[in-house]
């Protein structure tokens, strides 16, 4: 596709279990940023990699979060032993260049039971 | 740290006129964007336009427009002959223009139409 794709669109998880969120960038885009989105705020930053560049982790809120990004690609953030204060959108973005706008995708809506 | 103040937590608009979204920041930098996004339900965030710091002249796209008052700011977006459609969550968002830096994002404002 030509957008950003993230998956799942919406995950349903019990309070301790590990999830895996997905960002799929647009191709060609060698920036990628994870923001969340807690409910009735704005989106907060958590990390971005840049091509093979060692990823800017300042914004993850604990070390229960992580995140890779496989070949310049693929994103995958873990949250270990969520918490329920971890129920958010958790929206991806990428960029080509330093010039260009971030281009977003749907979101994931993450609900921790 | 920059940080992003939106006002108005909520607003209104009928439906053909115009509204105006307020929009302040805080930076010591002296180059930098700015952005306005739109949420609407599906969750997407979409860029409505977006204004260079060393651009004096204010940027336009169709029906919205921004205020851009560099020494006090600000940065307003004016929404134009209003439309159903236009009803979303609005964000204003800076970046500084050190690398990648990311979007420092204001906490939003909800438009609403009326028909």
């Amino acid at each position: 596709g030509a957008g950003v794709s993230q998956s799942p669109s919406n995950k349903v998880t019990e309070k301790g279990k590990d999830v895996e969120l997905r960002c799929d960038p647009i191709s060609g885009h060698t920036a990628l940023y994870w923001y969340r989105q807690s409910l009735g705020q704005g989106l907060e930053f958590l990390i971005y990699f840049q091509g093979n560049s060692a990823p800017d982790k300042s914004g993850l809120p604990s070390d229960r979060f992580s995140a890779e990004r496989t070949g310049g690609s693929v994103s995958t953030l873990t949250i270990q032993r969520t918490q329920q204060e971890d129920s958010a959108v958790y929206l991806c973005a990428s960029r080509r260049t330093v010039n260009q706008p971030q281009h977003f995708g749907d979101g994931t809506r993450l609900s921790i039971l | 740290a920059q940080t992003v103040t939106q006002s108005q937590p909520e607003m209104s608009v009928q439906e053909a006129e115009t509204v105006t979204l307020s929009c302040t920041y805080d930076t010591s930098e002296s180059d930098y964007y700015l952005f306005w996004y739109k949420q609407p339900p599906s969750r997407q965030m979409i860029l409505v336009i977006r204004q260079e710091a060393y651009k004096q002249q204010n940027a336009t796209e169709n029906r919205f427009s921004v205020n851009f008052q560099k020494a006090a700011k600000s940065f307003s977006l004016k929404i134009s002959d209003s439309q159903l459609g236009d009803a979303a969550m609005y964000f204003c968002a800076y970046r500084g223009n050190s690398g990648n830096t990311p979007l420092v994002f204001g906490k939003g404002t909800r438009l609403s139409v009326i028909a």
